[in-house]
C-alpha cells in the first residue's frame, strides 16, 4: 500500500520554465490537496480538489494550475517558474471526517 | 486573527521530562482536531486525533477544551526521538480543508 506518491522528489528549474508535479494516491480518497512549505512558515494551501474533475483555489494559487482528471491523480503545474516558487511542495489526500495523508514532498528550486 | 495558533517554542527538555503545549482555534464550529508530527525536511505524519473526552496513545495525551477553544498535547517520559515540530490541525464540520498551525518545536536533549 503506497499511500500518497509524489514525483519528482527533487527538481531544479530555470526561471520561466514549466513543469508538472504529479501526486498519486491509492486509498480511494475523495479529497486531494497541494501545499507549499517555506522555511519558518507553515503549510500554505495552493489548490485542492473535492472530487474527480473538480478543483478549487486555496490561499496562494497564483502562478499554479491544477487538474484532476482521474480520482487517484492530482497534478500541479507551474507555467512559468519564478524564484519565489522555490519551496517544498506536499500533496495530501483524505476522506471526509479524517485527517490528511501526505506524500513525501517535492523539493523545487527555481534559479 | 489566525484560525489556528500555536506557541512556536522551541521547548528544550531533557530526556525523561514531561512537556506540554497548547493550540488555540478561532472558529467555534470546528469539529475535528488532530496533532501531526513533522521531522525536519519530511512530510507531516498523523500523531493522533483528538477526541472530546481526551485520549491517550502511549506516552502522548491529547485534550480538547471546547469552551476555551484550545487543544493540548502532553508528552511523558520524553525520548530523543520525540524531537520534532508538532502541528495542530483543525477541521470545520462543513469544510473540505484542514487549517494548520505553524507548529511547536520540541527538542529533547540527552
Amino acid at each position: 500500500n503506497a499511500g500518497v506518491t509524489q514525483t519528482p522528489k527533487f527538481r531544479v528549474l530555470k526561471t520561466g520554465q514549466s513543469m508538472t508535479l504529479l501526486c498519486a494516491q491509492d486509498m480511494n480518497h475523495e479529497y486531494m490537496y497541494w501545499y507549499r512549505q517555506d522555511p519558518g512558515m507553515g503549510l500554505r494551501l495552493i489548490h485542492y480538489s473535492v472530487g474527480e474533475g473538480t478543483t478549487a483555489k486555496g490561499e496562494v494559487p497564483d502562478g499554479y494550475n491544477v487538474s484532476r482528471l482521474k480520482k487517484q491523480n492530482f497534478l500541479l503545474g507551474l507555467e512559468s517558474a519564478a524564484p519565489s516558487q522555490t519551496s517544498v511542495y506536499f500533496c495530501a489526500s483524505r476522506s471526509y471526517g479524517y485527517g490528511y495523508t501526505f506524500g513525501s514532498g517535492t523539493r523545487l528550486t527555481v534559479v | 486573527r489566525k484560525e489556528v495558533e500555536q506557541d512556536p517554542g522551541p521547548f528544550n527538555v531533557p530526556e525523561g521530562a514531561t512537556v506540554a503545549f497548547n493550540c488555540t482555534y478561532s472558529n467555534s464550529a470546528s469539529q475535528s482536531f488532530f496533532w501531526y508530527r513533522q521531522d525536519c525536511r519530511k512530510e507531516p505524519k498523523l500523531l493522533m486525533s483528538v477526541y472530546s473526552s481526551g485520549n491517550e496513545d502511549g506516552r502522548f495525551t491529547a485534550q480538547l477544551n471546547r469552551a476555551s477553544q484550545y487543544i493540548s498535547l502532553l508528552i511523558r517520559d520524553s525520548k530523543l526521538s520525540d524531537s520534532a515540530t508538532y502541528l495542530c490541525v483543525v477541521l470545520l464540520s462543513n469544510d473540505y480543508k484542514l487549517s494548520f498551525g505553524a507548529g511547536t518545536t520540541v527538542t529533547v536533549r540527552a
